[in-house]
């Protein structure tokens, strides 16, 4: 099955700064990659994703790069703000099965933003 | 947000006690998770369904039972079996459109044993 590795475990920053969390995957045939956020106390929510298809997508502060032949993709925040604290999981979209997919969750990163 | 939802927030466990988790939702969607949350961990996969009365071992099956016999529900059971069954669970449906699957998550369940 798929394996999903990220980096780093725990991330601190300076408001202002950039923030970039790296993962990697082992299934070739996954082709969706969503980027979800967990603030304190709360449910993960989604912010970003991109497909295979793709290799970059931009939504305001956030990013998100793909590397297929690597197997590898990121998540840029740029002009950090401590809102942005939170603990942040990748996923890969594993092999379809009869028009459904499951996730797959990498181990979370926690970015702590420092006024 | 909404339209998937966990109870309790909050449950305790004796030892050598079965217990079971709800989770229910009213997206209209076909597969739904359950996913085991410890610090350091991240999210790992408990068992899942992708339709009603079908369901997948994920990574961490072991002492955990679930149902499908409804669309809009999928309830855990944590076994006696479990052996460090504290943890705090999420539960979690999805809906998959041009490749793309999407979760939603509920507000999760923090189990303690004692």
């Amino acid at each position: 099955g798929e394996n999903v590795e990220q980096h780093p475990s725990t991330l601190s920053v300076q408001e202002g700064d950039s923030a970039v969390i790296k993962c990697t995957y082992s299934d070739s045939a996954s082709n969706y990659f969503p980027w979800y956020k967990q603030e304190l106390g709360k449910r993960p929510q989604l912010i970003i994703d991109i497909r295979s298809n793709v290799g970059e997508k931009k939504d305001q502060r956030i990013a998100v790069t793909l590397n297929k032949t690597a197997k590898h993709f990121s998540l840029h925040i740029t002009e950090t703000q401590p809102e942005d604290s939170a603990v942040y999981f990748c996923a890969a979209s594993g092999t379809p099965f009869a028009g459904y997919s499951t996730l797959t969750f990498g181990k979370g990163t926690m970015l702590l933003v420092s006024p | 947000d909404g339209g998937i939802t966990q109870s309790p927030k909050y449950l305790f466990r004796k030892e050598g006690q079965n217990v079971t988790l709800s989770c229910e939702q009213n997206l209209n969607h076909d597969a739904m998770y359950w996913y085991r949350q410890d610090p350091g961990q991240g999210l790992r996969l408990i068992y899942y369904s992708q339709i009603v009365n079908d369901f997948q071992k994920g990574d961490i099956a072991e002492g955990y039972s679930v149902s499908r016999e409804k669309k809009e529900s999928f309830p855990l059971t944590v076994t006696s079996a479990q052996k460090n069954p504290t943890a705090f669970y999420l539960c979690a449906s999805s809906v998959t459109r041009q490749g793309n699957t999407e979760a939603f998550f509920g507000q999760g369940t923090r189990l303690t044993v004692v």
